[in-house]
């Protein structure tokens, strides 16, 4: 079964400064989709980026990337002149690319807080 | 397109009462997804449909809890009978059935077990 682990409960940015969510994970598959969600305190989950293994290239969505180390098993959220907006939890997921839509296996999940 | 739509978006009981929730995914999603969100546990999958089929209900905690998809746009989680905690948000998701595609969430309904 896989796992996902973010090790920082809670992040803490200035407004306008760059900050790093982190998330590793346990695989043995070596064809999968990772994500990360945000849930504002609305508690509606939003989809923040996607990154598939096979892909070299890290992801990009305007302010938001990530750094992606598959040999480490790493998926980390570098989120890029912070607003307000930005306040939320963060979750990390991982998705098989086997056959079937399986579900997500959810981290536990970063609160992201900006200081204005 | 409205996004997928869950009811209600509060749901407050006693224990021992039956609890329905409900669900309608984005038209033309053939794949959806039941999660529970808690402090202690996180976000788990408790089951998912493919064209209305259950695929995968190893996540849900025990026969108290039943899910239905009788047709491409409506679901249905019923706890039967509830209990204190099975207090959770409770979220549905739809998408597009091979693995690349996203998951699109409903606002979710949140839970209350007296």
């Amino acid at each position: 079964a896989q796992t996902v682990t973010q090790s920082q409960p809670e992040m803490s940015v200035q407004e306008a400064e760059t900050v790093t969510l982190s998330c590793t994970y346990d695989t043995s598959e070596s064809d999968y989709y990772l994500f990360w969600y945000k849930q504002p305190p609305s508690r509606q989950m939003i989809l923040v980026i996607r990154q598939e293994a096979y892909k070299q290239q890290n992801a990009t969505e305007n302010r938001f990337s990530v750094n992606f180390q598959k040999a480490a098993k790493s998926f980390s959220l570098k989120i890029s002149d912070s607003q307000l907006g930005d306040a939320a939890m963060y979750f990390c997921a991982y998705r098989s690319a086997r056959g079937g839509a399986d579900g997500l296996t959810f981290g536990k999940g970063t609160h992201l807080i900006i200081q204005p | 397109d409205a996004g997928v739509i869950q009811s209600p978006r509060h749901e407050v009981t006693e224990m021992g009462q039956e609890v329905t929730l409900r669900c309608k995914p984005i038209s033309g999603h053939n794949s959806l997804f039941w999660y529970r969100q808690t402090m202690m546990r996180g976000l788990e999958l408790l089951i998912y449909f493919n064209n209305n089929v259950p695929i995968d209900d190893s996540g849900m905690p025990e026969d108290r809890f039943s899910a239905k998809m009788p047709n491409a746009s409506f679901s249905t989680l019923k706890i039967q009978p509830s209990e204190p905690r099975d207090s959770a948000v409770y979220f549905c998701a739809s998408s597009l059935p091979q693995g690349k595609n996203i998951q699109y969430f409903g606002a979710g309904t949140r839970l209350s077990v007296l």
